[in-house]
């Protein structure tokens, strides 16, 4: 069985400083890795996915993620955030040739951006 | 450009009223899945719908049935709510749910008193 642990539950920074929210995944077979964000009153959004290859994965706004097969860890980063990245980001884990019905999410990480 | 529309968006029951959660996507997805979101817990699966025709039980399936009425639509009731039932309920679709990662609608708030 797969779990997914989201270090942290909230991340408070200033604008234009670096995040860095930690993911570490538990599984005793390879996984796909996911990062999405949910703003406010809105559905989760796709941010980026790690399937294979590179581990250094870009996404959109700016965000990018490197998956640490030695450390199962999945960290989303952002050298310079903005107020609008204000959200919540959940890191997700699928097995493949699983159909996607044994997707793990993790608790979610608040992100909140100061002024 | 609608992606997947979930209705309604905010809902009030009362424990023991029954009630039908809507969902369709227009992206010609294969896989559709129910989630409900509480606080701290993530987002916990219900039901899905691996192809048309076909649905299973997720992690918590327990007071929820499923229709997947066609391709396009996938649809949650509850056939008697209780207050536990009090959540933020989501509609995602996939491709195939391998790599693809989901789509999500924009939610379903329900609070049963």
């Amino acid at each position: 069985a797969q779990s997914v642990t989201q270090l942290d539950s909230q991340v408070p920074v200033f604008e234009e400083a670096p995040v860095e929210l930690r993911c570490n995944y538990s599984s005793s077979v390879s996984v796909y890795l996911f990062w999405y964000v949910q703003y406010p009153n809105q559905g989760l959004q796709l941010l980026l996915k790690y399937l294979s290859g590179s581990t250094l994965v870009k996404g959109i706004n700016g965000f990018e993620a490197e998956f640490n097969k030695s450390q199962t860890s999945f960290h989303l980063r952002k050298p310079s955030v903005h107020i609008s990245d204000t959200a919540e980001y959940f890191c997700a884990v699928t097995p493949p040739n699983t159909g996607g019905f044994k997707t793990i999410f993790g608790a979610g990480t608040r992100l909140f951006v100061k002024a | 450009n609608a992606g997947v529309t979930q209705t309604p968006k905010f809902q009030v029951l009362k424990t023991g009223q029954s009630m039908t959660l809507q969902c369709a996507q227009d992206m010609n997805h294969n896989s559709m899945y129910w989630y409900r979101q509480d606080p701290g817990m993530g987002l916990r699966l219900i039901y899905y719908s691996a192809s048309e025709g076909t649905t299973d039980k997720g992690e918590v399936p327990n007071g929820y049935n499923v229709s997947r009425l066609n391709k396009r639509e996938f649809s949650l009731r509850l056939e008697s709510a209780a207050p536990s039932q009090t959540s933020v309920y989501f509609c995602a679709s996939s491709l195939t749910g391998q790599g693809d990662g989901y789509t999500f609608g924009s939610g379903t708030r329900l609070t049963v008193v």
